[in-house]
């Protein structure tokens, strides 16, 4: 089955750029797209299409993909930023179309 | 504004079934494809099942052949039948677009 892996931690000081990976070997033809969760609320979209970045999210969230890896940057994090970060992607096999997410980061910004 | 509501959620046995809904509002549920995800107590997203505008479906393996995703466009509504149901399959179930998510229905499997 397909999978998408992301290290299981990342941690910054408030300021720093936060770096996040996923590696997946579908990623190089399809999009990825990237979501902070944070306790107890639903998921939010915060880069689309490997690298767009939705309406109402802040600048500093940036996203760019290159062979099997993407990468979501938030450059000089905010102590707002820390939850999980998942990223999710899809592939297909013959006839069978399916998504996966990846395991999760969980982001500490103290 | 886009809001998706799930609903349909609760306290099942093992091998019950449940329905759960996803009443969608300011955009169109046969327009665009839509998924169900899940988050057991916790764990990570789950991709779970995905309907295409066109009305193909698919599934994760994990409920394969026990889950059915369907959609009634007269309702703008999207649902998901859950039957043999598992403890393993306990979970919060979001519908879901790329862009927008419902707040989660809470599945509970156990007797």
């Amino acid at each position: 089955s397909y999978e998408l892996t992301q290290p299981p931690s990342v941690s910054v000081s408030p300021g720093q750029t936060a770096r996040i990976t996923c590696s997946g070997d579908a990623l190089p033809k399809k999009y990825a797209y990237w979501y902070q969760q944070k306790s107890g609320q639903a998921p939010v979209l915060v880069i689309y299409e490997d690298s767009k970045r939705p309406s109402g999210i802040p600048e500093r969230f940036s996203g760019s993909s290159s062979g099997t890896m993407a990468t979501l940057t938030i450059s000089g994090a905010q102590v707002e930023d820390e939850a999980d970060y998942y990223c999710y992607s899809t592939d297909s096999s013959g006839n069978h179309s399916f998504w996966v997410f990846g395991g999760g980061t969980k982001l500490t910004v103290l | 504004e886009v809001q998706l509501v799930e609903s349909g959620g609760g306290l099942i046995q093992p091998g019950g079934s449940l329905r759960l809904s996803c009443a969608a509002s300011g955009f169109t549920v046969s327009s665009n494809y839509m998924s169900w995800v899940r988050q057991a107590p916790g764990k990570g997203l789950e991709w779970v099942s995905v309907i295409y505008s066109g009305g193909s479906t698919y599934y994760a393996d994990s409920v394969k052949g026990r889950f059915t995703i369907s959609r009634d466009n007269s309702k703008n509504t999207l649902y998901l039948q859950m039957n043999s149901l598992r403890a393993e399959d306990t979970a919060v179930y979001y519908c879901a677009t790329i862009t927008y998510w419902g707040q989660g229905t809470l599945v509970t499997v156990s007797s």
